[in-house]
């Protein structure tokens, strides 16, 4: 079965400086992975999703994670924090039979001025 | 932007009614989904349907029914609400295969008196 751990449950920058939530995986076939992003009292938006082509996958507003097989890793960064991304994100990950989605317990991102 | 609509967004109700929580999705989409989400944890599958007539029961125990009559409709039933039930209820749906990503609507935050 797989699970997801994502590291921090809370994550503070500063605008301007560079964003980096970390999330280690567990799966026992080749997963699929996912960053959502949910902003207060909003639905879950997709950031961006790894589906075995390129390691390095780039996502929506400047976000880009990097696959690590070696390390079971699926970090999320961002270059330069914007205050518009403030919010809730969800590492989750996805075994065969694809209904099955697993999903971190999430890290909140603080963005200060 | 995925097509997915939820209604109603907000709702607060008295212990014992019956409520009915209505999501749809105009992307043909056969897989549907339903998560519990309270604040500031992570979601928890509780129902699920792989097409008309389909639904099965996810990883967390919930006493709510959901029915599939139409693809594109996928409701939420809680016969006799209680304070337990308080929480925000998100619908997701995907496609059946291939391109499986799941797309979620606003969610619905429940109160229950």
């Amino acid at each position: 079965a797989q699970s997801v751990t994502q590291l921090d449950s809370h994550v503070s920058v500063s605008e301007g400086t560079p964003v980096l939530l970390r999330c280690n995986y567990s799966s026992s076939y080749s997963p699929s992975l996912f960053w959502y992003v949910q902003h207060p009292n909003k639905g879950l938006q997709l950031l961006l999703k790894y589906t075995s082509a390129a390691t390095l996958v780039k996502g929506i507003n400047g976000f880009e994670a990097e696959f690590k097989k070696s390390e079971t890793s699926f970090h999320l960064t961002k270059p330069s924090a914007h205050m518009s991304d403030a919010a809730e994100y969800f590492c989750v990950v996805s075994d065969v039979g694809y209904n099955d989605m697993r999903f971190g317990a999430g890290t909140r991102l603080t963005v200060k001025p | 932007e995925a097509d997915i609509y939820q209604t109603p967004r907000y709702l607060v109700i008295g212990t014992g009614k019956k409520i009915t929580l209505e999501c749809s999705q105009t992307m043909g989409h056969d897989k549907m989904y339903w998560y519990q989400q309270d604040p500031g944890m992570e979601l928890h599958l509780i129902h699920y349907s792989y097409g008309v007539n389909s639904t099965e029961k996810g990883d967390l125990s919930s006493e709510s029914t959901v029915s599939r009559i139409r693809t594109e409709h996928f409701p939420l039933t809680l016969e006799s609400a209680r304070p337990s039930h308080t929480s925000q209820y998100l619908c997701a749906s995907s496609r059946t295969g291939g391109e499986y990503t799941q797309y979620f609507g606003p969610g619905t935050r429940l109160t229950v008196l």
